[in-house]
């Protein structure tokens, strides 16, 4: 079974100017989360997918960040445009079920985006 | 706001020491405890707490969690250099229709041979 895979591994653009982050959950995974990890913060919750809807999107930091789930497959996050404090690495997780365990939640290795 | 603190932030130690690492919560509606190693990349699953008092083991692993004092432990005895990772405690508490995970900032563990 292929697991969760995110791209790019790794970006690095310039201040003010758009990247976009792509996830592909396990197949059969209606359930997609994105996080990302800060410079020396720990890891926070953006949104959530359950297939194409946003569950909860508490987490989003600005409207520069825009996530969408297009047909309840892959997603993207784009952020747009991207300031230097957008820095860190952005992880994607997927789960079957939405009252998870923790041994269901799949995480990517994650999409490292530096801004200069 | 829900909140996970780990500590120490990170320790270096020798092959063959034995390793507490410490989470502690604050949770509304907490319905369990993860903790996942991250080496390079993706954090990988390690053990899922629900009930206080009941330690989990793998291996040179064990967790125990203590609902009372809100927090948990991971152990690691025997240390080897394969143990060194960020080692994360997440906490699944409910957010309205679904459940919400929360992460501590993480452990660093260096094994030293």
């Amino acid at each position: 079974e292929a697991g969760v895979t995110q791209f790019p591994s790794h970006s690095v653009i310039e201040k003010g100017q758009t990247v976009t982050l792509r996830c592909d959950p396990i197949s059969g995974h209606d359930n997609l989360y994105w996080y990302r990890r800060v410079m020396g913060k720990e890891i926070k919750f953006l949104l959530h997918f359950v297939k194409e809807s946003k569950q909860d999107e508490s987490g989003m930091p600005n409207n520069r960040f825009l996530a969408e789930r297009t047909g309840g497959t892959y997603s993207t996050l784009k952020v747009q445009p991207a300031e230097l404090e957008d820095s860190g690495v952005y992880f994607c997780a997927s789960s079957r079920r939405t009252d998870f365990s923790g041994n269901t939640i799949y995480f990517g290795e994650g999409s490292w985006l530096t801004v200069v | 706001e829900d909140k996970v603190v780990q500590s120490p932030l990170s320790l270096v130690v020798h092959e063959g020491d034995t390793v507490t690492l410490n989470c502690s919560y604050e949770v509304t509606n907490f319905r369990s405890l993860l903790w996942y190693k991250q080496e390079k990349k993706a954090p990988t699953f390690l053990f899922m707490l629900t009930s206080s008092g009941i330690e989990k083991k793998s291996g040179r692993l064990s967790s125990i969690l203590d609902k009372k004092e809100l927090s948990s432990i991971l152990n690691i005895t025997a240390t080897q250099t394969g143990d060194s990772a960020i080692y994360l405690c997440a906490v699944v508490g409910r957010a309205g229709a679904g459940n919400m995970l929360t992460f501590g900032g993480g452990t660093r563990l260096m094994v030293k041979p």
